[in-house]
């Protein structure tokens, strides 16, 4: 079956430090969404993005999909203490053909 | 508009106990999802209804079953409960089970533990 890996798995930043996670598909997509779950709370859908190479911008959040369609990349820059939570990258290669990534958990350190 | 309901929030059941989980949306979605969330596991599918009037297994369906009762409601059901089963269950929906309209709604989640 399709797997939908992140890295890292945990991340500790320093206030005002950016931070990465990555993305990685075993097969093909035909977009990625990606969403947001606070320590406690429920996931929440961030952004999707479609086309290859596509780059969306969310404030200090950048959004970023492969060429090849099988990765992708969330970027935070200057982070705060808000940003603090899970994040989840989801590959979808069709209908109802949704994989959730296993997840970057991020804290912030004020 | 309250988006996903699910119930209960917290349980703690025994060993072989049975249970259904409740959820419903009053976004007028058409697919509806179970997911269970574990440490290190991300969120795994464990059944979807594209439409009102079909249920399908997703990644985890062992020890589950699913009703879709109506276009609003979506119950999990566990005829026995395990230990394995000890997670935090999500139900979502979405309007479409595709692009543009499959962005995935979650409720708030129910804490479920089995002794």
């Amino acid at each position: 079956g399709q797997q939908v890996m992140q890295i890292p798995q945990y991340q500790h930043v320093q206030e005002g430090e950016d931070f990465t996670t990555y993305c990685n598909s075993s097969t093909t997509l035909s977009n990625i969404q990606w969403y947001k779950q606070r320590p406690g709370g429920h996931p929440v859908f961030l952004i999707q993005l479609v086309k290859s190479g596509e780059v969306k911008k969310q404030k200090r959040l950048t959004f970023q999909f492969g060429e090849a369609k099988k990765n992708s990349s969330l970027h935070i820059t200057a982070t705060q203490t808000t940003d603090v939570g899970t994040y989840f990258c989801a590959g979808v290669r069709g209908y109802q053909k949704v994989t959730f990534g296993t997840g970057t958990k991020l804290q912030v350190i004020p | 508009n309250a988006g996903v309901t699910q119930t209960p929030k917290f349980q703690v059941l025994k060993t072989g106990q049975s249970m259904t989980l409740q959820c419903a949306q009053d976004m007028n979605h058409n697919s509806m999802y179970w997911y269970r969330q574990d440490p290190g596991m991300g969120l795994r599918l464990i059944y979807y209804s594209a439409s009102e009037g079909t249920t399908d297994k997703g990644e985890v369906p062992n020890g589950y079953n699913v009703s879709r009762l109506n276009k609003r409601e979506f119950s999990l059901r566990l005829e026995s409960a395990a230990p394995s089963q000890t997670s935090v269950y999500f139900c979502a929906s979405s309007e479409y089970g595709g692009p543009p309209g499959n962005t995935i709604y979650f409720g708030e989640g129910s804490w479920l533990t089995v002794v």
